[in-house]
């Protein structure tokens, strides 16, 4: 079973950067692709990027196309998200996914001046 | 994609029998999924290709459906069964949820 562990939240103030970042500890993650999910405070599921197995195909949702970047680094069984010019409404719980079958327990954003 | 979800909220009794709909706003053959979510964890995969159940989930839960409309069965309510639950549409990218369903103890 593969375990999915985020890093990388915390506060922000508006207009700042942050970078996520999200270990596996199989090797099965080479061969997977990987999503990023939020969820703001009481609200419900956001998709917001994924990345195939190399790295060469990336999908954003619209509401972060153009600010998040999403990598990987399978030398390292480590997902990231970059997300530039925060606003507050992507104030969240970030979830990475391997395949949409396992998550991780998510990491919390928050945007805030 | 839009996904919509009903009912947008469920009560029932453990023992009861369930069912939530999906509708998407174009076709999407078989490309959907069902997650259920408690509260303060992640969520958690059901149903993939409409139908098909993952790995480790109960025979009670069913899914079926195309096209545009779906629908996720319980066939008699757990006690643990009480969370919101999603739908997902992987036929085409971005990827987007329904708005979810709670479903609470009556």
């Amino acid at each position: 079973q593969v375990q999915l562990v985020e890093s990388g939240g915390g506060v922000v103030q508006p207009g700042r950067s942050l970078r996520l970042s999200c270990a596996a500890s199989t090797l099965s993650f080479i061969n997977s692709g990987m999503h990023w999910v939020r969820q703001a405070p009481g609200k419900g599921l956001e998709w917001v990027a994924v990345i195939s197995y190399d790295g060469r195909e990336k999908y954003y949702a619209d509401s972060v196309k153009g600010r998040f970047t999403i990598s990987r680094d399978n030398s390292k069984n480590t997902l990231y998200l970059q997300m530039n010019s925060l606003r507050v409404d992507d104030t969240a719980v970030f979830y990475c996914a391997e395949n949409l079958d396992v998550w991780g327990k998510g990491t919390t954003v928050t945007v805030s001046s | 994609i839009q996904l919509t979800q009903s009912p947008s909220f469920l009560s029932a009794s453990v023992g009861d029998r369930v069912t939530i709909t999906c509708r998407a706003s174009q076709g999407i053959s078989s490309s959907l999924a069902w997650f259920q979510q408690k509260p303060g964890k992640a969520p958690s995969l059901l149903i993939y290709g409409a139908s098909t159940l993952q790995s480790g989930v109960p025979s009670r839960f069913s899914g079926s459906g195309s096209g545009t409309e779906f629908t996720l069965t319980i066939s008699s309510l757990q006690p643990e069964d009480f969370a919101t639950y999603y739908c997902l549409q992987n036929n085409s990218y971005p990827f987007t949820f329904g708005q979810g369903t709670p479903l609470q103890i009556k």
